[in-house]
């Protein structure tokens, strides 16, 4: 049962335009949401999280949105740029009281971004 | 300092050794992670120790054994792999075991089992 679906397996986007990478989730107890970026031979980085308490949050270049109702969240990159490019993971967690958070990841998007 | 640190980068073992995975955070990192990542696959959760003490054991079989000496460090033992745990694995640390603490990784360790 994957609760954490990012549908696009790849995406392609010239240099300065937006990046769009999308998310949803089908597990309503889900409250915390983190995007982690991946380059080859290295672990995820974090990048951005977003509580379910807001529907934006903002950190230079990107901005991650979050649509509760739609159980869905989305990543923006402006601009992009060639470095961006990796697989980008999205990650939902939900507080158990007895055992903590444990994140659940989707299957990655890998985003090229051309000169 | 954000770093979380693994050793070896690499390792090939054969069914019937014994090795072990490290893992180092000075981060003041409360809970720390082991994480499985197949090719072309989402890491998964492994085990999870918080405060020192596993808190977190995601029917792994017993052929990986975890280890928490102290706060900073982490261990895998490994013994009589299958070709089938090939894979990276990842280590990671939280500020907490809450569920808003975000996961530092480390680069992983490539392991191969032949």
């Amino acid at each position: 049962d994957q609760q954490v679906k990012q549908n696009s397996p790849s995406l392609s986007v010239q240099e300065g335009r937006i990046s769009i990478l999308n998310c949803d989730y089908t597990n309503s107890m889900f409250d915390y949401f983190l995007w982690y970026k991946k380059y080859p031979a290295e672990g995820p980085t974090f990048l951005i999280s977003i509580s379910s308490i807001k529907d934006k949050n903002e950190d230079g270049r990107f901005t991650v949105f979050l649509n509760k109702s739609a159980k869905h969240l989305s990543l923006h990159i402006v601009p992009s740029q060639p470095g961006d490019s990796a697989v980008y993971f999205c990650a939902a967690s939900a507080f158990r009281e007895t055992s903590g958070s444990r994140l659940t990841f989707g299957e990655g998007t890998q985003l090229t971004v051309n000169p | 300092d954000t770093e979380v640190t693994q050793t070896p980068k690499h390792l090939v073992m054969g069914m019937t050794n014994k090795k072990s995975l490290k893992c180092e955070q000075h981060m003041g990192h409360r809970a720390m992670y082991w994480y499985k990542q197949k090719a072309k696959k989402p890491p998964e959760l492994m085990f999870v120790y918080s405060y020192e003490k596993l808190s977190i054991n995601e029917s792994v079989p017993s052929r990986f054994s975890p280890e928490c000496p102290n706060s900073s460090l982490l261990n895998l033992h490994l013994h009589a792999l299958q070709p089938e745990d090939s894979a990276l694995y990842l280590c990671a640390s939280s500020q907490g075991q809450g569920y808003s603490y975000e996961q530092y990784f480390g680069p992983g360790t490539r392991l191969t089992v032949t």
